[in-house]
């Protein structure tokens, strides 16, 4: 079955850098674009990043654009999402998510989230 | 404030249908199809219906969804306890030209 584990969430101060990565096993990988929605711990939903199955493609949130790069290794089935001069209205669980593009982008699998807090 | 509006609550009985409303524009919803989400508390986000009208598999057919204009809705038959969850639409944006969501609605069942 389609598995999603995300893992690098962290304590981290402000204008500091973290990297999540994503595991992902049980699809072909390179066939389907990732994207990466975050999640203020009570709140709703924001979508963060995509990247298509062969990296030609990717877009980000103005919110994040010029501080987040996204990437994937489509050798080792991960996808990461680089976050630098993090700030505290970073904070939120982070998911990463298989997406399918049929008329807009859906994401039919989600990981369990991993949790990134900035703070001095 | 999310580019899509939601009811923050709705609540029923079991065995009621309640729905939950969707509000875009003409750069969102006028042009593109909807997406939504359930989310039960403590857990990840499930896609409960893609491109507007479809149920992926294991998905009952209690929960039905539909689009007018720059709005839509996810109707919920036959309330059960487990229904009990945070529901979430999306689209995408042709004038910011990211996905956005609805600030979601909190679905409880008495």
């Amino acid at each position: 079955q389609v598995l999603l584990v995300e893992s690098g969430g962290g304590l981290v101060k402000p204008g500091g850098s973290l990297r999540l990565s994503c595991a992902a096993s049980g699809f072909n990988f390179s066939d389907y674009y990732l994207t990466w929605i975050r999640q203020v711990p009570g709140k709703g939903l924001e979508w963060v990043s995509y990247i298509s199955g062969s990296e030609s493609y990717t877009n980000f949130a103005p919110s994040v654009r010029g501080r987040f790069s996204i990437s994937r290794d489509n050798a080792k089935n991960s996808l990461y999402l680089q976050m630098n001069n993090l700030r505290a209205e970073d904070t939120a669980v982070y998911y990463c998510a298989r997406s399918t593009l049929s008329g807009v982008m859906f994401e039919d699998h989600w990981g369990q989230g991993t949790l990134v807090t900035v703070s001095s | 404030q999310s580019v899509l509006t939601q009811p923050p609550s709705v609540s029923g009985p079991p065995g009621q249908r309640v729905t939950i409303s969707c509000s875009g524009s003409s750069s969102n919803i006028g042009r593109n199809t909807v997406n939504w989400y359930q989310q039960v508390a403590g857990a990840a986000p499930k896609l409960l219906i893609y491109t507007t009208y479809r149920r992926p598999s294991g998905v009952p057919d209690r929960f039905f969804a539909s689009m007018s204009g720059t709005s839509a809705s996810l109707a919920i038959s036959g309330l059960q306890p487990e229904d009990e969850a945070d529901y979430y639409c999306s689209s995408w944006d042709d004038s910011l030209r990211i996905p956005v969501f609805g600030g979601g609605t909190k679905l409880t069942v008495l």
